[in-house]
C-alpha cells in the first residue's frame, strides 16, 4: 500500500537552514503536501507542490519534489525558534483532495537559540 | 484561511463510557469531513470520510459500530466513540472540506485527546 516516510527528529541552530526529508511509494500522487503541527494545535497546510513541478518557493520555505525517486523535501530558511514544531509530509490519493491524505510520521524540529 | 473548530479539546472518560467529539466548519460549509486518529509517535490514520447527508465511509480496520460518525449539516460533524476503552485513548483530529476539485484545501480542527481510564 502507500506509504509515507520521513525521519523523526531534526535539530538545528536558530539561523541555519533546515531541510526535512521525505519519500513516498505511491507515483500517481498528484499533489504533495508539507503541514506544521505545534504543541497542542491542529495541522496547518505550510505548503504543497503539484507531481509536475519540481520546486516550489515560498518566502523562506522550499519545496524541491525528485519525482523519480520519490523524494520531497522542505528547507526553511533562517530558521528560527518559532518554526519549531513537528512537520508532516502527505501525499494525496484521491486526485489532489487534501482530505483523503497519507502521512508520514513527522519530523520533530527543535530550534536552538 | 477557514476556520474548523473541534471540542472538546481535551476528555477523560471511564471504560464502557461513550465520548461524543464535534468538528465544527465555521466560516464555509463544508460538504466532507474527515476523521483521524494520531498515536503517539505515529502518524495521522485516516478514520473514515464522511459526506454530509449520507453514510460515513469507514477504512479497512475502523469498527464502524464503535466509532460512529454523524454529518447532518454542512457545518457539523461528530464522532461518538462508544463503549471506550483505553486502547481508545489518542488524538482524534477532523478536518473539512468544501468539495471544489484538485487541490481543494483541507482545513483541520485543533484535536481532541481522549484518555479512557
Amino acid at each position: 500500500g502507500e506509504d509515507v516516510e520521513q525521519s523523526l527528529f531534526l535539530s538545528v541552530r536558530e539561523g541555519d537552514s533546515s531541510v526535512i526529508n521525505c519519500t513516498y511509494t505511491d507515483s500517481s500522487s498528484t499533489y504533495l503536501y508539507w503541514y506544521k503541527q505545534e504543541p497542542g494545535a491542529g495541522l496547518q497546510l505550510l505548503t504543497y507542490i503539484f507531481s509536475n513541478m519540481d520546486m516550489k518557493q515560498d518566502q523562506r520555505l522550499t519545496v524541491l519534489l525528485n519525482k523519480k525517486d520519490k523524494h520531497l523535501s522542505l528547507r526553511i530558511a533562517d530558521t528560527q525558534t518559532g518554526d519549531s514544531a513537528i512537520y508532516f509530509c502527505a501525499e494525496s490519493i484521491a486526485g489532489g483532495s487534501q482530505g483523503n491524505l497519507i502521512f508520514g510520521k513527522g519530523t520533530k524540529l527543535s530550534v536552538k537559540p | 484561511g477557514a476556520v474548523v473548530s473541534q471540542h472538546p479539546s481535551r476528555v477523560i472518560c471511564k471504560s464502557g463510557t461513550s465520548v461524543k467529539i464535534e468538528c465544527r466548519s465555521l466560516d464555509f460549509q463544508a460538504t466532507t469531513m474527515f476523521w483521524y486518529r494520531q498515536f503517539p509517535k505515529q502518524s495521522l490514520m485516516l478514520m473514515a470520510t464522511s459526506n454530509e447527508g449520507s453514510k460515513a465511509t469507514y477504512e479497512q480496520g475502523v469498527e464502524k459500530d464503535k466509532f460512529l460518525i454523524n454529518h447532518a449539516s454542512l457545518t457539523l460533524s461528530t464522532l461518538t466513540v462508544t463503549s471506550a476503552h483505553p486502547e481508545d485513548s489518542s488524538f482524534y483530529i477532523c478536518s473539512a472540506t468544501h468539495w471544489g476539485g484538485p487541490n481543494t484545501e483541507a482545513f483541520f480542527g485543533q484535536g481532541t485527546r481522549l484518555t479512557v481510564v
